[in-house]
């Protein structure tokens, strides 16, 4: 069972424009949502993080939107360069237990020059 | 850059071998998880310890255990290693009281 459904798989933005990668998540105990970037041949770094008490969070050119009756957040990278093609991951976890991340698939984001 | 690093880099074993990773926490950090990231997909929780202890797992068979040091470094051993083991073995590290994980570059693991 997959906890957390990722998408696009992949996608291709030109310079400048917006990249969006959305998430669905099904276990409503979850309450921390990171998502992360990760380059070829290194591991995961966090981007950003939000919790469900607010809808939205920005941080430069990042922002992630959340709806919780929905269950869903979202990745927005403004002004997207060729510098972000990565590939970006969405987690959930909860703070209660472990704490452990269940991570979604990935979105392979290529930003063409 | 993450404080937390691993070790060795990359591993190539053949089926029924026995193999330990290593990794480093971030200084500070007394909970160290370990993922495995199959080819094209999202990290896989394995297990957790926090202060030498397993405090939590995922869904892998007992062949897969971890150790926990007092200055909070940790390895993963796999036995009898499989062909569907070759992946990247992520480790991460955090506060006991943090919800940020931070992780390491990873162990690419080829099973032959």
């Amino acid at each position: 069972q997959q906890q957390v459904k990722q998408s696009p798989q992949s996608l291709i933005v030109q310079k400048g424009g917006i990249s969006i990668i959305n998430c669905a998540y099904e276990n409503t105990a979850f309450d921390y949502f990171p998502w992360y970037q990760q380059f070829p041949g290194k591991g995961p770094a966090l981007l950003i993080a939000i919790r469900p008490d607010v809808s939205e969070k920005k941080e430069g050119r990042f922002t992630i939107s959340f709806n919780k009756s929905a269950k869903q957040f979202s990745l927005h990278i403004m002004d997207s360069q060729p510098g972000d093609s990565a590939t970006y991951y969405c987690a959930a976890s909860m703070r209660s237990g472990y704490s452990t991340l269940t991570f979604g698939k990935g979105t392979m984001l290529l930003v063409s020059p | 850059e993450t404080g937390v690093t691993q070790s060795p880099t990359h591993l190539i074993k053949t089926r029924g071998q026995q193999v330990t990773l290593r990794c480093s926490s971030q200084s500070g950090h007394n909970t160290v998880s370990w993922y495995q990231q199959a080819l094209g997909q999202g990290p896989q929780f394995i297990f957790q310890y926090y202060r030498e202890e397993e405090n939590g797992r995922g869904n892998f068979p007992p062949r897969f255990s971890g150790l926990q040091f007092p200055n909070y470094s940790s390895e993963l051993n796999v036995n009898a290693l499989e062909l569907d083991d070759s992946a990247l073995y992520l480790c991460a590290s955090r506060g006991s009281q943090e919800e940020t994980q931070y992780f390491g570059p990873g162990t690419r693991l080829l099973v032959l």
